[in-house]
């Protein structure tokens, strides 16, 4: 049972434009959710997160929205650049040191 | 600041040979340690996690085992290797006091002919 899905194996947006990736939950108990950055062959970075008390947290380019009642959260990246074309990973938890992680959505920045 | 190293950043074994891959961070103390394995076009796979010295616990039954000699330092390791167990390895961890973030290193891909 995946609690954490993200339905779009891949996402191709034009360079400048907006990317919007989306993830969605099945368990409510969840309380911070996260995005993260993986090019191959290297480790997942950080990118952004969000607490549940919150619905939008922003931090440059990159800015998370949470719908608690749709249980979706989503990641928009502002304008898209070259170097944005990475898989995207949405990682949930109930603060209870595991991460429970969607299967990734390949993004493409085309120029 | 804090820093994760993984070796080796690559190996290639034969099925059945033994395998030990290590994971070290510098610059923390009694992180949480994490080790992760991403098939190709998977998403990634909790294998096994620990909160202590001598702490594992264990998500996936498996042909893996993970060990925590020292506060910083997380071995995975297997006596026997097998062909499903090729794959993209992840080490992370996470502070106690710092939130849910994890960071992970640079990992290490096995391939197991």
């Amino acid at each position: 049972d995946q609690q954490v899905k993200q339905n779009s194996p891949s996402l191709s947006v034009q360079e400048g434009r907006i990317s919007i990736l989306n993830c969605d939950y099945t368990n409510s108990m969840f309380d911070y959710f996260l995005w993260y950055k993986k090019y191959p062959a290297e480790g997942p970075t950080f990118l952004i997160s969000i607490s549940s008390i919150k619905d939008k947290n922003e931090d440059g380019r990159f800015t998370v929205f949470l719908n608690k009642s749709a249980k979706h959260l989503s990641l928009h990246i502002v304008p898209s650049q070259p170097g944005d074309s990475a898989v995207y990973f949405c990682a949930a938890t109930e603060s209870n040191y595991q991460l429970i992680w969607g299967a990734g959505t390949k993004l493409i920045i085309k120029p | 600041s804090q820093t994760i190293h993984q070796w080796p950043a690559t190996l290639v074994q034969p099925v059945g040979s033994p395998l030990s891959l290590e994971c070290t961070v510098e610059g923390t103390s009694n992180p949480n340690l994490y080790w992760y394995r991403q098939a190709a076009g998977r998403g990634l796979q909790l294998l096994f996690y620990s909160v202590g010295i001598g702490q594992i616990s264990s998500e996936v039954p498996q042909n893996l085992s993970a060990s925590r000699p020292q506060d910083r330092q997380f071995i995975l390791s297997s006596k026997k290797l097998l062909l499903s167990d090729s794959g993209f390895y992840l080490c992370a961890w996470t502070g106690l006091a710092g939130g849910n973030e994890q960071f992970f290193g640079p990992g290490t891909r096995l391939t197991v002919l």
